[in-house]
């Protein structure tokens, strides 16, 4: 049983190009959570989704950053017109439902680097 | 606010001995659930482990324990019999019954041989 996988695992973009992020949850799992994690900072909740729902945005910025996860495929993180602070690693994680107090599974992260 | 504070940058430990990692929160909640993961090179984000707050037993993983201290809002991490596969970056998370982890900053652990 694969666990969250996300891809690129490195990703190189040049200021004001755009960034997609990809997530593919557990199997089994219809529930996934954006984490943003700064340099030396811990991870911050951006965005909750279900299949085809955005559950909980509270955490990603207004502007730039949208986030889908639809009926089929992974579920993808968008930043339009990056910025060099946006340079991140962006943790995606599953849970079987939308219980928080469930364990959460991981992926490896997307090192988001902006020149 | 509900805030999670780590307040050891980083912290350093002789093989086989016996490191404790400290973390502190602020809730207004009376019900909620603390973890530490673990972060090595990989990136990954590991569970050591996890507790529930109305439990008041203290939480054990094998080389793993917890000091949970709930009216001091107090969730420190033990690791007994350090090995070397231990180094990595210990993240404190509390979850306030929701789905929104609340992660502390983080505490660099190097095990020295």
């Amino acid at each position: 049983n694969a666990g969250v996988m996300q891809n690129p695992r490195h990703l190189v973009r040049r200021r004001g190009q755009e960034a997609r992020l990809r997530c593919s949850p557990m199997k089994g799992h219809s529930h996934v959570y954006w984490y943003r994690q700064l340099p030396e900072e811990g991870l911050k909740f951006m965005v909750y989704l279900q299949k085809e729902n955005i559950i909980d945005e509270s955490g990603m910025p207004k502007e730039r950053f949208s986030a889908e996860f639809p009926k089929e495929g992974p579920s993808i993180l968008r930043i339009q017109q990056v910025v060099r602070g946006d340079s991140a690693a962006y943790f995606c994680a599953s849970s079987p439902s939308g219980q928080g107090v469930e364990k959460l599974f991981f992926g490896s992260g997307t090192q988001l680097s902006v020149l | 606010a509900q805030t999670v504070t780590q307040s050891q940058p980083e912290m350093s430990v002789q093989e086989a001995e016996t490191v404790t990692l400290s973390c502190t929160y602020d809730t207004s909640e009376s019900d909620y659930y603390l973890f530490w993961y673990k972060q090595p090179p990989s990136r990954q984000m590991i569970l050591v482990i996890r507790q529930e707050a109305y439990k008041q037993q203290n939480a054990t993983e094998n080389r793993f324990s917890v000091n949970f201290q709930k009216a001091a809002k107090s969730f420190s991490l033990k690791i007994s019999d350090s090995q070397l596969g231990d180094a990595a970056m210990y993240f404190c998370a509390y979850i306030p019954g929701t789905y929104k982890y609340i992660f502390g900053t983080g505490t660099r652990l190097k095990v020295l041989a």
